[in-house]
């Protein structure tokens, strides 16, 4: 069974810095693309960031580009989203999610997704 | 960015009801769309992938069809376990955009 599990959610200050973590489980974890996407209090969802199976590949929204990065570890199954200069509408919950494709070579993204974890709430706030 | 454009946001039906949601892109996405349904504290779910390809151990009575600007989710015949907001996205070109939600709820 394919398990997703975030962490690394909690209050910051505004102009601060986190660093969000994905650790999966029940996969052949390097040869899957991994997705973030928030969801702000009581709105919809809005997709983050991607990073591809080896990590060679990224793509971000607009409006995390050039504060947020994304990184993977495949030695431990871990995808981190490092959030800087954190702003008031980056409170939300942050989900990561599984891309549904296999993957050996080149891009390889279906840019869909499933399973998502439970989600990490990022507070900022002074 | 493509702009993804739900109907209704809001949805009041009851049990055995036939619904249908809408979702229009600001551009053709040839099939490039997925549908998630989101249940109140909960993760969302893949129904569907390009636009008509149910996932594996979703319910047949929930079918989707379209192509280019726009398309639909329908669920043939409304559960309990149905109530929840659903959500289409395009996947054919970054950013990835999601509709803005259309919430099921119990009339």
């Amino acid at each position: 069974q394919v398990q997703m599990v975030e962490s690394g959610g909690g209050v910051v200050q505004p102009g601060r810095s986190l660093r969000l973590s994905c650790v999966a489980s029940g996969i052949t974890f390097s040869n899957y693309g991994i997705h973030w996407v928030r969801q702000a209090p009581g709105k919809g969802l809005e997709w983050v960031a991607v990073i591809s199976y080896d990590g060679n590949y990224k793509f971000f929204a607009d409006s995390v580009e050039g504060r947020f990065t994304i990184s993977r570890d495949n030695s431990k199954n871990t995808v981190y989203l490092q959030m800087s200069r954190l702003r008031a509408e980056d409170t939300a919950v942050y989900y990561c999610a599984k891309d549904m494709v296999y993957c050996t070579s080149g891009v390889c993204l279906s840019n869909w997704f499933d399973p998502w974890g439970q989600g990490t709430l990022v507070t900022v706030s002074s | 960015d493509i702009q993804m454009t739900q109907s209704p946001s809001t949805l009041s039906a009851s049990v055995g009801d036939r619904v249908t949601i809408t979702c229009r892109a600001s551009r053709s996405l040839n099939d490039r769309l997925a549908w998630y349904q989101q249940k109140p504290g909960e993760a969302p779910n893949l129904l569907i992938s390009e636009a008509s390809n149910l996932e594996s151990g979703v319910p047949s009575r929930f079918s989707a069809s379209g192509f280019g600007t726009e398309f639909t989710l329908t669920i043939s015949s409304l559960q309990p376990d149905d109530f929840a907001t659903y959500y289409c996205q395009q996947h054919i070109g970054y950013p990835l955009t999601f509709g803005g939600g259309t919430k099921v709820e119990i009339k």
